[in-house]
């Protein structure tokens, strides 16, 4: 059962366009979301995190967004860079809890 | 600080051994997790601890998985009578929730193969 689903295994944008990452989620129960990214031979890196009581949170060139009643978030990464190429996965946390579910990934290619 | 730092990054071991790993959280955060990612597929929940207490278990965790955190600092991951499927990157993190939030910080995972 997999409560947090990334169903685009892979994207591939040209440097400076936009970059959009989607995720979407089954439990309502969900109310904290993080985004991270991850190289190869890394572990996951925090990029950007938002609450069930907001719609959007922006940092620099990261912004997400939260549609509740569709249960659906997106990274929107702008403009894109070579350096943003790597696996990026959502994770959702359920009220009352500490521990996050996280998507499959998807992996950004971004194309100089 | 140094981030979460875990031990050894790479094992490899024959099937029915023993394994354990360790973790080092950031030295102020009192949550630790305990995550199984193998390829293709995003971080799997394990466990995790506040301080030396351990919260929650996936309910999909073998009993041949048992993890501590003595004194509420470093924690370890013991697998038992390892198999081929045990091969995976197992990664800790930890955090210091604050304001509502609780973002997770990862070591580099340690990586083992079972043959």
């Amino acid at each position: 059962d997999q409560q947090v689903k990334q169903n685009s295994p892979s994207l591939s944008v040209q440097e400076g366009r936009i970059s959009i990452l989607n995720c979407d989620y089954t439990n309502s129960m969900f109310d904290y979301f993080l985004w991270y990214k991850k190289y190869p031979a890394e572990g996951p890196t925090f990029l950007i995190s938002i609450s069930s009581i907001k719609d959007k949170n922006e940092d620099g060139r990261f912004t997400v967004f939260l549609n509740k009643s569709a249960k659906h978030l997106s990274l929107h990464i702008v403009p894109s860079q070579p350096g943003d190429s790597a696996v990026y996965f959502c994770a959702a946390s359920p009220s009352g809890t500490y521990k996050y579910i996280f998507g499959t990934g998807t992996r950004l290619k971004v194309l100089a | 600080d140094t981030g979460v730092s875990q031990n050894p990054r790479h094992k490899i071991t024959k099937r029915g051994q023993n394994v354990t790993f360790r973790c080092d959280p950031i030295s102020e955060h009192n949550r630790l997790y305990w995550y199984r990612q193998t390829l293709g597929q995003g971080p799997e929940f394990l466990t995790y601890f506040q301080n030396e207490a351990q919260l929650e278990k996936s309910r999909l965790l073998s009993d041949r998985f048992s993890a501590e955190r003595p004194k509420g600092s470093f924690s370890t991951l013991e697998i038992q009578r390892t198999e081929q499927g045990d091969s995976a990157m197992y990664l800790c993190a930890s955090s210091w929730p604050a304001l509502g939030a609780n973002v997770l910080t990862f070591g580099a995972g340690s990586r083992l193969t079972v043959l």
